[in-house]
């Protein structure tokens, strides 16, 4: 069973509207979930990290987590064409001494 | 990414052949990381180093050795490589809880 599930996609949305990614982890005493971002032929980078339950916003991204339900979720709002790109989620893992288990991303397209 | 350092950013090998990836990172952090991503599979740990001087195997260890001989530099090693070994590696340093910084990666083909 793998320990962080998302769905692939692709998901396709219009520009200017809002995009829902979603991820589940299984492992119920998991404390640091991170989302990055990876472009086509480029290395991840980190958009946004959350530590504790409900909501944190950066700009046009809101996080989400919900330890009881053991899922996280990523909101781009007023989406852009720039923001396609492939969306991983990645969670530390009780126990695990750092190491992140990454999600196998979910592919997200911004229809102009 | 400006602060981690990956040579080189291609290489062709024929099965059997060995080669190190070099990583090296000008940001201070005590937390190196080699993955490999392979499509369809994300991102998955092969070795890290918590410090100088110590590595830890992670989920993909079999094929490859991992060398940390000071703070900045973290070298892998593919002593006999195989075609399930080509795939895209990325080196990565761990920075405050854990937000990793990736270098710019190596796309492995081995024949």
């Amino acid at each position: 069973q793998k320990e962080v599930e998302q769905n692939s996609g692709p998901l396709s949305v219009p520009e200017g509207a809002i995009a829902s990614l979603n991820c589940t982890y299984s492992d119920r005493g998991s404390q640091s979930f991170f989302w990055y971002r990876q472009y086509s032929g480029k290395s991840p980078e980190l958009i946004m990290s959350i530590y504790s339950n409900g909501d944190k916003e950066d700009g046009r991204f809101t996080a989400q987590l919900n330890k009881a339900s053991q899922y996280v979720s990523l909101l781009i709002r007023d989406s852009q064409p720039s923001d396609s790109a492939t969306y991983l989620c990645a969670v530390i893992s009780s126990g695990s001494a750092r190491q992140l288990t990454f999600g196998s991303g979910t592919q997200l397209t911004v229809l102009p | 990414n400006a602060g981690v350092t990956q040579t080189p950013k291609f290489q062709v090998l024929k099965t059997g052949q060995s080669m190190t990836l070099q990583c090296a990172q000008d940001m201070n952090h005590n937390s190196m990381y080699w993955y490999r991503q392979d499509p369809g599979m994300g991102l998955r740990l092969i070795y890290y180093s918590a410090s100088e001087g110590t590595t830890d195997k992670g989920e993909v260890p079999n094929g490859y050795n991992v060398s940390r001989l000071n703070k900045r530099e973290f070298s892998l090693r593919l002593e006999s490589a195989a075609p399930s070994q080509t795939s895209v590696y990325f080196c990565a340093i761990g920075g405050q809880r854990e937000k990793l910084f990736f270098g710019s990666g190596t796309q492995l083909s081995v024949l």
